[in-house]
């Protein structure tokens, strides 16, 4: 069993639609998880993360942990064109070694 | 604020020749540096990190080393690259916060 699974889409959405991203692990000592925007030939840049179980906003984007589940859902609200990307997730357990999801990648259609 | 500087952004070399990438971090003091190599539908492998200065640890047995001469410095090298170390290369830091980790640019490294 693969420690994360990411669905690598392609997902198309039209603009300002509901975006909802999900990334499932294996692990139950991950703490720390994370969620990546990446966009063609550019570095990953950490949108959010959280700390254990529990939801956190920042704008438009809503990132939501469950524990009990094994389950990590990044949720984007009115999407832009500007939000077409991949998106990585990712995890740690505290130590040096993040493991990440391959990533999926989004297009907004305007 | 904290920034990361990656150079070159885009590199090809040919089969047998050296290699040096170069990461720098300003605004901090005392990271943890990773080097990453990415590549189309594999995600991110870690190569190569370190907890400060002449410490490094190899996640990857390969054809790739690392060094870390300054605090805020981090360099990836080879003596001979090889047709398999064409790939997206990733430099992040990593400060007080454990496991929240921050990238570059990136290199495009492409060897022909």
């Amino acid at each position: 069993q693969k420690e994360v699974e990411q669905d690598p889409g392609p997902l198309s959405v039209p603009e300002g639609a509901i975006v909802s991203l999900n990334c499932t692990y294996s692990n139950s000592a991950f703490q720390y998880f994370m969620w990546y925007r990446q966009y063609s030939r550019k570095g990953p840049e950490l949108l959010m993360y959280t700390y254990s179980s529990g939801n956190k906003e920042d704008g438009r984007f809503t990132a939501q942990v469950d524990k009990s589940s094994k389950y990590i859902s990044l949720f984007i609200r009115d999407s832009q064109p500007s939000d077409s990307a991949t998106y990585l997730c990712a995890q740690g357990a505290g130590s040096y070694q993040l493991t990440f999801g391959k990533g999926t990648k989004l297009s907004v259609i305007p | 604020s904290q920034t990361i500087h990656q150079w070159p952004a885009t590199l090809v070399q040919p089969v047998g020749s050296p290699l040096s990438l170069e990461c720098t971090v300003e605004g901090t003091s005392n990271p943890n540096l990773y080097w990453y190599r990415q590549a189309a539908g594999r995600g991110l492998q870690l190569l190569f990190y370190s907890v400060g200065i002449g410490q490094i640890s190899s996640e990857v047995p390969q054809n790739l080393s690392a060094s870390r001469p300054q605090d805020r410095q981090f360099i990836l090298s080879s003596k001979k690259l090889l047709l398999s170390d064409s790939g997206f290369y990733l430099c992040a830091w990593e400060g007080v916060t454990k496991n929240i980790q921050y990238f570059g640019a990136g290199t495009r490294l492409s060897v022909l």
